[in-house]
């Protein structure tokens, strides 16, 4: 059964750190992972999917890296904002036909 | 706006209440889903349609009645609920269930039951 873990699960940086939040999975057989953002009483806002083919994806100042082999993607920062402030979860599909399965999430806050 | 619409947002009931939580879409999907969002705990896939048809239930307790009369609803009937059941509800849809096609979440309903 394929489990995801972010760590940490909470952090705090001040503005104009760039940063990096992990995800780690047990099964490196996966379709796909998809970065998503939550703001507080939000639904989710997908940000970055990879290919299990791919090694890395990027938009604006965000870039997320897969490392399948090891069970390993990271979402790194550039730079970060005030608005970045948000939860940040991390789902892998295993199959074209399967579903996601969602780590817990890490709660990230920027501050002046 | 997110293009999937849930209300209400807030719900509180009681256990001996029947209520319902309705999910719009006007995106032009053909699947839509129901996920849990529990404090400290990964999202918890509920329920899938595609075209109208239940695909997926994921060992859900029959006190969650799921109903989707066309391609844009989705409804989630409550009844007799318990108070391990108060949590953020999410509903989402994609243009299909498999492959890449990307999740669009709505801002949720969050219940409480007292």
């Amino acid at each position: 059964k394929q489990e995801v873990t972010q760590i940490p699960a909470a952090l705090s940086v001040p503005e104009g750190e760039n940063l990096v939040l992990n995800c780690s999975f047990t099964d490196s057989a996966i379709y796909n992972l998809q970065w998503f953002r939550q703001d507080p009483g939000k639904g989710l806002t997908s940000l970055l999917l990879i290919q299990s083919s791919q090694r890395e994806q990027t938009s604006g100042r965000l870039n997320a890296s897969l490392d399948k082999s090891s069970g390993r993607s990271t979402l790194y920062i550039a730079a970060s904002q005030p608005g970045d402030s948000a939860t940040y979860l991390c789902a892998v599909k295993g199959g074209t036909a399967s579903k996601l399965t969602f780590g817990t999430g890490t709660r990230l806050q920027v501050t002046l | 706006e997110t293009g999937v619409t849930q209300t209400p947002r807030h719900l509180v009931m009681g256990m001996t209440n029947k209520k319902s939580l309705k999910c719009e879409q006007h995106l032009g999907h053909n699947a839509m889903y129901w996920y849990k969002q529990s404090a400290k705990k990964p999202l918890e896939l509920m329920f899938v349609y595609s075209l109208e048809e239940r695909v997926e239930n994921n060992s859900v307790p029959s006190r969650f009645s799921p109903e989707c009369p066309n391609s844009s609803h989705l409804f989630l009937h409550l009844h007799t609920l318990q108070p391990e059941d108060s949590a953020l509800y999410l509903c989402a849809s994609s243009l299909r269930t498999g492959g890449d096609s990307p999740l669009h979440f709505g801002n949720g309903t969050r219940l409480t039951v007292t």
